[in-house]
């Protein structure tokens, strides 16, 4: 069964900083990997996704990549801004075919705050 | 949540009674998905349809009904509501190429 981990479980930077989170998968045979934004009570907000086959994604201030034989994928974003606070999720599609193949797995998130 | 929409957004409701959420969509995606999402546990799938009247379990299905009589409409049943079935609920739909579209969720209260 996939299993999707991400560390840290909570992140503060001051703004400007850089920063990275991580997301790790203990299955490799993905199909592709989502990156996800959840703001306090809200829904999910589409970020990045990179296909299997794919190395990285780039979107503005944000940049994913994928290493999927370590089972890693990364979100880096560049010079934080506090809006950028939010829960960011990792998810990943698996690899195999059939109607049940489109299910994602979630990892739990990263609860990150950028202070002013 | 761009052509999804939730309904109720938020729904109170007494152990015991039945309880259906809807789940409506505007661009004819073939996929769609109920997930729920609680602390501790991250968002679980609870049932997904592959077309009309083709649907399957997830992760977490007891409890739960689904039924899709149009390609739009997805629908999410309690058939009996239980306090541990609290929870926040999401729709998601998967458009080719641009993997998951989530809607703006239903925040569900057993009492």
């Amino acid at each position: 069964k996939q299993e999707v981990t991400q560390i840290p479980a909570a992140l503060s930077v001051p703004e400007g900083e850089n920063l990275v989170l991580n997301c790790s998968f203990t299955d490799s045979a993905i199909y592709n990997l989502q990156w996800f934004r959840q703001d306090p009570g809200k829904g999910l907000t589409s970020l990045l996704l990179i296909q299997s086959s794919q190395r990285e994604q780039t979107s503005g201030r944000l940049n994913a990549s994928l290493d999927k034989s370590s089972g890693r994928s990364t979100l880096y974003i560049a010079a934080s801004q506090p809006g950028d606070s939010a829960t960011y999720l990792c998810a990943v599609r698996e690899g195999y075919s059939g109607a049940g193949s489109y299910q994602l797995t979630f990892g739990k998130g990263t609860k990150l705050s950028v202070i002013p | 949540d761009a052509g999804i929409t939730q309904s109720p957004r938020h729904k109170v409701t007494e152990t015991g009674t039945p309880v259906t959420l809807r789940c409506h969509q505007t661009e004819n995606h073939r996929y769609m998905y109920w997930y729920r999402q609680d602390p501790g546990h991250g968002l679980r799938l609870i049932h997904y349809s592959y077309g009309v009247k083709d649907t399957d379990k997830g992760e977490v299905s007891d409890g739960y009904s689904v039924s899709r009589s149009k390609t739009e409409d997805f629908l999410l049943t309690l058939e009996s509501a239980t306090s541990s079935q609290t929870s926040v609920y999401f729709c998601a739909i998967t458009r080719t190429g641009d993997g998951y579209t989530f809607g703006s969720g239903t925040r569900l209260t057993v009492v």
